[in-house]
């Protein structure tokens, strides 16, 4: 069985930028996850889908933070503008039933 | 009532010896406790995980255990290897959503 998937692993970007990650999740788990983890803590929930809808985003700085989950499969974040305290590993995580949860590897950006 | 606290911050254990992380929560509504270890360069693992209807868990070198009263769990590591040296994170979580400790870093040495 496949893992999560994300893409890209790494992104260097200046401040003000903009920069999108992608996230595949395992077939068939209805939910998903995006996570923001700064260096040194753990992670940090931004986003859940269930779905195709948003269950929780109240973490999520609208602001600056958008995602979506077109089709209920595959899902997007997107940070416009980039700050320098955006600089995180952004983990995506998949589950079939409750708060089992399955990660991906991650995209580390650096906000420069 | 949504924290998850995660001690010691990092941990030196020699090979062979016992690794103890612990942690503390403070939601009575959770009902799901995993451990996760994370490589670096890599996303957390799940590694074991407990519900608060029994006190303890094993799986090979692995071990939970479940305080409910004390709405304490913690991890041990039996004969620790060089190869155990990762991040360790607690969790809790209810319903389809996980609280993450901080996090441990382990080392072991040989």
């Amino acid at each position: 069985e496949a893992g999560v998937a994300q893409s890209p692993r790494y992104k260097i970007i200046e401040k003000r930028q903009s920069v999108a990650f992608w996230c595949n999740p395992i077939s068939g788990h209805a939910t998903l996850y995006w996570y923001q983890q700064i260096l040194g803590q753990g992670p940090k929930l931004l986003i859940q889908f269930q779905n195709n809808g948003v269950v929780d985003d109240s973490q999520l700085p609208k602001d600056r933070f958008s995602a979506e989950r077109l089709k209920g499969v595959d899902s997007t974040l997107k940070i416009q503008p980039a700050k320098l305290e955006d600089s995180a590993v952004y983990l995506c995580a998949s589950s079939l039933e409750g708060p089992k949860e399955f990660f991906g590897p991650g995209t580390r950006l650096t906000v420069l | 009532q949504q924290q998850v606290k995660q001690s010691p911050q990092s941990l030196i254990v020699q090979k062979g010896g016992i690794s103890i992380i612990n942690c503390a929560y403070e939601n009575t509504a959770f009902d799901y406790f995993p451990w996760y270890q994370q490589f670096p360069g890599k996303g957390p693992a799940l590694l074991i995980a407990i519900r608060p209807d029994v006190s303890e868990k094993k799986e090979g070198r692995f071990t939970i255990s479940f305080n409910k009263s004390a709405k304490q769990f913690s991890l041990h590591i039996m004969d620790s290897q060089p190869g155990d040296s990762a991040t360790y994170f607690c969790a809790a979580g209810g319903y389809n959503k996980l609280i993450f400790g901080a996090g441990t870093r382990l080392a072991v040495h040989p």
